[in-house]
């Protein structure tokens, strides 16, 4: 069975910093893995995605992520942290086809200047 | 605004009672999907409608939900005989893709 897992409940940044919020994912076959973020009192927004190609993918808001089969991993990072980049963010993965979304319990992120 | 909504955004009401959600995608989306998210977890699948045809049932949904999308529109989401494990942020998506754009959600409390 599919499944993701973000080992972080948490993660401080300083404003500034790189940051990283991991994602590992135990799937069969080839991943479509998603980064969504939540704002508080608003739906998941759609932050990127891997299908197939590039391992680093790149999406909104200057936010990247790369896919590591070897390590079944799909890290979200960005390379300087906002503190308008504090929220929840859940990591995702599905079979191809249109499997229903899996999602991650979600990783807070807290960017403080 | 052309993205998912959802109504109402908030839903008090008392164990035992019937409620019910509305979710109106995004207009060109045939795929629609209703997920559960409970504090601290993340959103859980709970099912899935192309066009009106209600594909997939998670078995989370017990026989106390019911969902329907009658004309592959609009789609709406009853519990009967509410629970306090209720509780929780009802969650509407659609998507014509790979991805889904989600709804800000309804968030049923059950006293």
């Amino acid at each position: 069975a599919q499944s993701v897992a973000q080992p972080e409940d948490q993660v401080n940044v300083a404003e500034g910093n790189p940051l990283t919020v991991k994602c590992t994912y135990s799937v069969s076959g080839n991943p479509y893995l998603f980064w969504y973020v939540q704002y508080p009192n608003r739906g998941l927004q759609f932050l990127l995605k891997y299908i197939t190609g590039d391992n680093l993918v790149k999406g909104s808001y200057g936010f990247e992520a790369e896919f590591n089969k070897s390590q079944t991993s799909f890290h979200l990072k960005k390379p300087s942290a906002l503190v308008s980049d504090s929220a929840l963010y859940f990591c995702a993965v599905r079979f191809s086809g249109n499997t229903p979304l899996v999602f991650g319990k979600g990783t807070r992120l807290s960017v403080i200047a | 605004d052309t993205g998912v909504s959802q109504d109402p955004r908030h839903k008090i009401t008392k164990r035992g009672q019937n409620v019910t959600f509305r979710c109106d995608p995004i207009s060109e989306h045939n795929r629609l999907y209703w997920y559960r998210q409970t504090l601290g977890q993340g959103p859980e699948f709970l099912t899935y409608f192309q066009n009106e045809a209600q594909l997939e049932k998670s078995r989370l949904l017990s026989d106390r939900f019911s969902a329907e999308r009658p004309k592959g529109s609009f789609s709406t989401l009853e519990i009967q005989r509410t629970e306090q494990g209720d509780s929780a942020m009802y969650l509407c998506a659609s998507s014509a893709r790979e991805w889904r754009y989600f709804g800000a959600g309804t968030r049923l409390s059950v006293l």
